[in-house]
């Protein structure tokens, strides 16, 4: 069975404090991995797909990395406004059998 | 940008009603899926759909059933409601079991009281 798990479950940063949250996984056969974003009372919103160990993927203030076990997304000098719940996916298999299976989330919260 | 959308933000019922949650996606899109979210749960799959008029249960089809009848929309069904079946519905889709992206729509919060 494909596992999923975040951590740390909530962080609290400092305007400007770098940092990483991890998403560690246990699936048979990596088709792809996702990071979202989700705003309080909203749907998920798509942020990245990696593929494979070794990649990342960035955009603005996010980072993501890859590895055969993990994937980070490092926050570099984040803003209030990056405050969400960041989720983490994973997909394998194939057909109807690929479906997401995701983790908890980690709620960010960035404060001035 | 594909669109998917749920046709209630908030819904409150009571216990034993019929309940119907809509979702309507504008990009042709073949796959489709009812998740629901619980604090500390994450997302759950309840019910998703490859094709017109077929389906596959997920991880949590009890008390639940869905129609897909139009490529473009999915109903989740609530046969009888139960307060255990409060929670923040949320609806996606996504092009084929080859584009890895979930598109999702805004969620459906249900109440059951």
């Amino acid at each position: 069975e494909d596992q999923v798990t975040q951590s740390p479950e909530a962080l609290r940063l400092q305007e400007g404090e770098s940092s990483s949250l991890n998403c560690s996984y246990t699936v048979s056969g990596l088709r792809g991995l996702f990071w979202y974003r989700q705003d309080p009372g909203k749907g998920p919103e798509f942020l990245f797909t990696l593929y494979s160990a070794g990649e990342e993927k960035e955009k603005e203030r996010l980072k993501a990395t890859l590895t055969k076990k993990e994937s980070f997304l490092h926050i570099t000098a984040p803003k209030p406004e990056d405050s969400a719940t960041y989720l983490c996916a994973v997909q394998a298999g194939t057909g109807t059998a690929s479906k997401l299976t995701f983790g908890t989330g980690t709620r960010l919260q960035v404060t001035l | 940008d594909v669109k998917v959308t749920q046709s209630s933000r908030y819904l409150v019922k009571r216990t034993g009603e019929k309940v119907f949650l809509e979702c309507v996606q504008d990009m042709d899109h073949e796959n489709m899926f009812w998740y629901r979210q619980d604090p500390g749960l994450g997302l759950r799959l309840i019910y998703f759909s490859y094709d017109v008029k077929m389906k596959e249960k997920g991880d949590i089809p009890e008390g639940y059933s869905v129609s897909r009848e139009k490529k473009e929309r999915f109903s989740l069904i609530l046969e009888s409601a139960s307060t255990n079946q409060t929670s923040m519905y949320l609806c996606a889709s996504s092009l084929s079991w080859d584009n890895y992206g979930y598109t999702f729509g805004s969620g459906t919060r249900l109440t059951v009281v």
